[in-house]
């Protein structure tokens, strides 16, 4: 079966650097996303991988490593509207998106 | 500024009730979807759509059915309520092309709240 992995919630501290892994096992692979989701609010786009590496964006960086089926979010500087959940996504082989369960981040000031 | 528009925020019904949510998105999207949103879980595909009038059944399409008969438009229909759908129900949109144009980027609407009794 198809399985995405990403820790139910985690906590850090305002300023500080947090990362939140996925682990995921698809049939095929056309990509990784990562989502930002505010309680109450729609899920927002955040990032896409589909090529080894790290990829950043101003405060937030996504890595992928196809080979070990693994991806991180990197949030830097963190602020406290950064507290919200991460939602890891992988686009298979038939390009369905197979979703993690989410991963919500505490800040604390 | 793009978006995804739900009808309804928060919907109580009754079992049995039929229920209706709509979506609507003005970015001239070709492919548009529902899911189904419960805590602990990651987001569920009920249906999508990649063309007017046509439809695909997702991981979880019992009990759902929708319709598809305008571009911008994509309804989702609860034939029969059951307090087993209660849930936070999400509409998104996507356009085709290219992976690095972004395509199979989502954009979600702020979502619908359904509570059945």
């Amino acid at each position: 079966g198809q399985n995405i992995d990403q820790p139910t919630e985690m906590t850090a501290t305002e300023g500080a650097i947090v990362q939140i892994n996925c682990t995921y096992q698809t049939s095929g692979f056309n990509g990784l996303f990562w989502y930002q989701q505010h309680a109450g609010e729609a899920p927002t786009f955040l990032s896409y991988n589909v090529l080894d590496g790290l990829e950043e964006k101003g405060r937030f960086s996504s890595f992928l490593s196809r080979s070990k089926g693994y991806s991180y979010l990197l949030l830097k500087e963190l602020q406290m509207k950064d507290s919200a959940s991460y939602l890891c996504a992988v686009l298979d082989s038939n390009y369905q998106l197979i979703w993690g369960a989410g991963t919500k981040l505490i800040i604390k000031p | 500024d793009v978006k995804v528009t739900q009808s309804s925020r928060y919907l109580v019904k009754r079992t049995g009730e039929k229920v209706f949510l709509e979506c609507v998105q003005d970015m001239d999207h070709e492919n548009m979807f529902w899911y189904r949103q419960d805590p602990g879980l990651g987001l569920r595909l009920i249906y999508f759509s990649y063309d007017v009038k046509m439809k695909e059944k997702g991981d979880i399409p019992e009990g759902y059915s929708v319709s598809r008969e305008k571009k911008e438009r994509f309804s989702l229909i609860l034939e029969s309520a059951s307090t087993n759908q209660t849930s936070m129900y999400l509409c998104a949109s996507s356009f085709t092309g290219t992976a690095f144009s972004g395509a199979n980027v989502l954009t979600f609407g702020a979502g619908s709240r359904l509570t059945v009794l």
